[in-house]
């Protein structure tokens, strides 16, 4: 079975551009989250989306947006890029369901805002 | 403010030696405490979790403890291996029944350096 994918793998930006990340979520996956990692914060929950609905959101500006499609793919919209934006940008996929050990992740999108 | 805290950004084990990472938290609604393991260049890797009904789960060389008065886990790896070398996550989610799996809260991060 095929892992999770992300397009693309790095990503230079200069502040003001808005940038789009892309997620490929397991086959059979329904759920759908996105997280930033940064030397500073760790990793941070941005959105969980699951059947096209976002369900879950963190604590992030809405210059952060996202949206899934019917076969669960699902894309990460950043405008307004500002310089702190820079970090690597986690996709990870799950099954419906209440556990949470079934989380498997992409391995990253490195996005560098200039 | 940080709900869930990895104070060791780095810790260094001898190769057969027992491995400790420590993980605090401060939110009591937290029932589900996951352990990640993220290589350079790589997502992270589910490694181990326990539910708070719990206070210990094991899975080969990997142990966590849950100790909920002092909202304390560990994880420890028995024995350790150079290819442990990585960086471990701890995360907790308020799940209840039926919650979502998206929205894990993460730690830091620690560093775990196995040498031969």
């Amino acid at each position: 079975k095929a892992g999770v994918t992300q397009t693309p793998r790095y990503l230079i930006k200069t502040r003001g551009q808005q940038v789009t990340l892309s997620c490929s979520p397991i086959s059979g996956h329904r759920s759908v989250s996105w997280y930033q990692q940064t030397p500073g914060q760790g990793l941070q929950f941005l959105f969980e989306y699951f059947s096209e609905t976002q369900r879950n959101k963190g604590n992030f500006p809405g210059r952060f947006s996202g949206r899934q499609f019917s076969n669960s793919r699902s894309e990460m919209n950043v405008s307004t890029l500002e310089l702190g934006d820079s970090a690597l940008y986690l996709c990870a996929s799950s099954t419906s369901g209440p556990s949470t050990d079934t989380q498997y992740f992409g391995p990253g999108t490195r996005l560098t805002v200039l | 403010d940080q709900q869930v805290k990895q104070n060791s950004p780095s810790l260094s084990v001898q190769e057969g030696r027992i491995s400790i990472l420590n993980c605090d938290y401060t939110n009591s609604m937290f029932d589900y405490f996951l352990w990640y393991k993220k290589y350079p260049a790589e997502g992270p890797t589910f490694l181990i979790s326990i539910s708070s009904i719990k206070d210990k789960n094991e899975d080969g060389r990997f142990t966590v403890f849950l100790n909920k008065s002092a909202k304390h886990l560990s994880l420890h790896i028995v024995p350790s291996q150079p290819g442990d070398s990585a960086v471990y996550f701890c995360a907790a989610s308020a799940m209840g029944y039926g919650g979502s799996q998206g929205n894990l809260i993460f730690g830091k991060g620690t560093k775990l350096s196995v040498k031969p």
